[in-house]
Order: C-alpha cells, then sequence, then structure tokens
C-alpha cells in the first residue's frame, strides 16, 4: 500500500531560524513522483516541488531545500531564514506513475514567529 | 492567466439536502480532480475526469458523483448529505493525463453540513 507520514503535526519556530519538514513515503513502485505543497490560510494548494523516482540531487530554490534519500524512502523539506510568510500547512504527497491521484500526507502546519 | 476557478467559495446546506460545487479548470486543461479534505481525513482523492470520462474514483460512497463537460468544466454532486461531509473540497486541473508536472489546484469550496 501506498502512504505518506508526516510526523511533525505541528512546528512553531521564531522568524530567521532554519526549519525541516520531515515526509516519509511508502510504495513498492519503482516510478513514482514526489511533492510538496503549500497551503496558506486561503484554502488552495500551493506547489512548491516536484521530484521523481530517478532522480537523488538535492535542490535548493531560495530559501527552500529539498533533501531526497531513496534509501531511507524520505523527501524533507527545509526552510532557511524563515519568514512570518512561510507560515501555513505543509504536505508531502505522493503519486505513481500507473496512476492518477495524489497520496497526501496529513500536513505539517508550520508556525513562523515574529 | 486564470488559475483554476471554484464556485461558490462558501456553502451551507442542511442535512439530507443534496449539493453541487463547480470548477473551472484553466484553459486548454484537459482533466480534472476532485480532493476532499477534513482535519480528520485529511486530503483524500475523490475522483478524476479526463474528456469527460471518469478514469479514476477513490474510496468513497455513491452519494459522491461528478462529471465533466465538454468545455472540461466538472461539477461534483453530494446527495443526501450528512455532518461528515462538511469539508473543503479542492480541485485540480492539468493538462493531460500522466501528466505530472501539470496539478494546479483552486482555492477549494468550504461546505458545511448543519
Amino acid at each position: 500500500a501506498q502512504k505518506v507520514t508526516q510526523a511533525q503535526t505541528e512546528i512553531s519556530v521564531v522568524e530567521k531560524e532554519d526549519v525541516t519538514l520531515d515526509c516519509v513515503y511508502e510504495t513498492r513502485d519503482t516510478t513514482y513522483y514526489l511533492f510538496w505543497y503549500k497551503q496558506p490560510p486561503s484554502g488552495e494548494l500551493v506547489f512548491l516541488i516536484r521530484r521523481n523516482s530517478f532522480d537523488e540531487q538535492n535542490e535548493i530554490s531560495g530559501r527552500y531545500s529539498w533533501n531526497f534519500q531513496k534509501s531511507t524512502s524520505s523527501f524533507n523539506f527545509t526552510i532557511t531564514a524563515s519568514q512570518v510568510v512561510d507560515s501555513a500547512v505543509y504536505f508531502c504527497a505522493l503519486n505513481l506513475n500507473r496512476d492518477d491521484k495524489i497520496i497526501f500526507g496529513k500536513g505539517t502546519r508550520l508556525h513562523i514567529l515574529p | 492567466k486564470a488559475g483554476v476557478t471554484q464556485t461558490p467559495r462558501y456553502l451551507i446546506k442542511t442535512r439530507g439536502q443534496q449539493v453541487t460545487l463547480s470548477c473551472s479548470p484553466i484553459s486548454g486543461h484537459r482533466s480534472v480532480s476532485w480532493y476532499q479534505q477534513t482535519p480528520g481525513q485529511g486530503l483524500q482523492f475523490l475522483f478524476e475526469y479526463f474528456s469527460e470520462t471518469q478514469r479514476n474514483k477513490g474510496n468513497f460512497p455513491g452519494r459522491f458523483s461528478g462529471r465533466q463537460f465538454s468545455n472540461s468544466r466538472s461539477e461534483m454532486n453530494v446527495s443526501t448529505l450528512e455532518l461528515g461531509d462538511s469539508a473543503l473540497y479542492l480541485c485540480a486541473s492539468r493538462r493531460a493525463d500522466r501528466d505530472v508536472f501539470g496539478y494546479t489546484f483552486g482555492s477549494g469550496t468550504r461546505l458545511t453540513v448543519v
């Protein structure tokens, strides 16, 4: 069965601190895609990154970085020098190449305190 | 370009009634998916439509149905509403099936059943 686990339900950090959101996934498929989405209070899911199962390169985009490790089935997300605008719920998600649906984790609510 | 538009944004219905939610995809997108988001269950896949055909369906009762029109707009219907149907319903569109790059989500319709 496919599953995405975000063990951290809620995290609070002070502005400018670094924070890492953990994501562990389960699948026996060899071809799959991993995503991170941000959900601000307005409700829409904002796409942050997509990574396919054959690309284990870490990625950095501004203050955001992602660490994909197939050996531990993890796809962690780090925000460097956090800002209040980063406050949101963050979802890690899995999509199998043979399927259309996205399997979401339960999300991590991130509070950045001024 | 215009994003995914969901109407209405908020809806209050009485138990036992039925409701229809609408989703207009990004122009040129032919695939529309629906997700239900609740505090307890998180984000769960409802169904996906491509070229007016339902391609995939999640584990929801038959009270949940949908359809897609020739212009790719989609509606989902919930009959005999229950209190547990209160949720944020999110729609996502993409250009074509298997287009894992292209999921774009709308802001959702927040349904409250009283």
